[in-house]
């Protein structure tokens, strides 16, 4: 496709159990930025690859982050033992350039829900 | 669907006036200043960019306005359209401080009136 994908497009999820959420950049993309958007609020940053390399995880709101792009491509966002407090769109960016230097286009985003 | 605009402020026009939407921005060091726009349930598109070396910029129907004295940004759209209705949000980047990554203010909720 033309633009950043992203899968599931909604995933609800108990207490406790682990998810993971995967990005689609746009093809040749270097850059690849996660966001969290909780309702009524802007995106906020969570993680930045550049290609293959995570350069920037200061964002994750704790250890039960974890963010990969083995292949510098397709990236995964995992969260171990989701809580409440969890629940938000994540939203993935990229961007042709390293360091965010040119536009970052939006994916959908993930809308998890965390019973 | 929930709405991303639950909580934010809210303007609201008539179809075909001009809208200006305005945003104070944080950081005195940032280099680039970015808005998008947020239709309910979708991801935010870009709409507009302007460097720190500039305080103008026009595109199809918007303009940005930087007002680096006193940290402002300004989006104003001519002819303002009801498909133009959604949250929109300016972004900062500071280059010199961090990997490129956006800081978002507060949206903005635009409806337009037919």
């Amino acid at each position: 496709g033309a633009g950043v994908s992203q899968s599931p497009r909604y995933k609800v999820a108990k207490r406790g159990q682990d998810v993971a959420l995967r990005c689609d950049p746009i093809s040749g993309h270097v850059s690849l930025f996660w966001y969290q958007q909780a309702l009524g609020q802007g995106p906020e940053f969570l993680t930045y690859f550049q290609n293959e390399a995570q350069l920037d995880k200061s964002g994750l709101p704790s250890d039960r982050f974890f963010a990969e792009r083995p292949e510098g491509s397709v990236s995964t966002l995992k969260i171990q033992r989701t809580q409440q407090e969890d629940s938000a769109v994540y939203l993935c960016a990229s961007s042709f350039l390293a360091g965010g230097g040119d536009t970052q286009y939006f994916g959908p985003g993930t809308r998890l829900t965390v019973l | 669907g929930e709405s991303v605009g639950l909580h934010l402020p809210t303007l609201s026009v008539q179809e075909g006036d001009n809208s200006i939407i305005n945003c104070a921005y944080s950081n005195s060091a940032s280099d680039y200043f970015i808005w998008y726009k947020q239709e309910s349930g979708k991801g935010p598109q870009f709409i507009i960019d302007i460097r720190s070396n500039m305080d103008k910029r026009q595109g199809q129907r918007v303009t940005v306005l930087l007002n680096k004295t006193v940290k402002h940004l300004s989006l104003q759209i001519a002819a303002t359209q009801p498909g133009d209705s959604a949250v929109y949000f300016c972004a900062e980047i500071n280059y010199g401080g961090s990997q490129g990554n956006l800081i978002f203010g507060k949206g903005t909720k635009l409806s337009v009136k037919p």
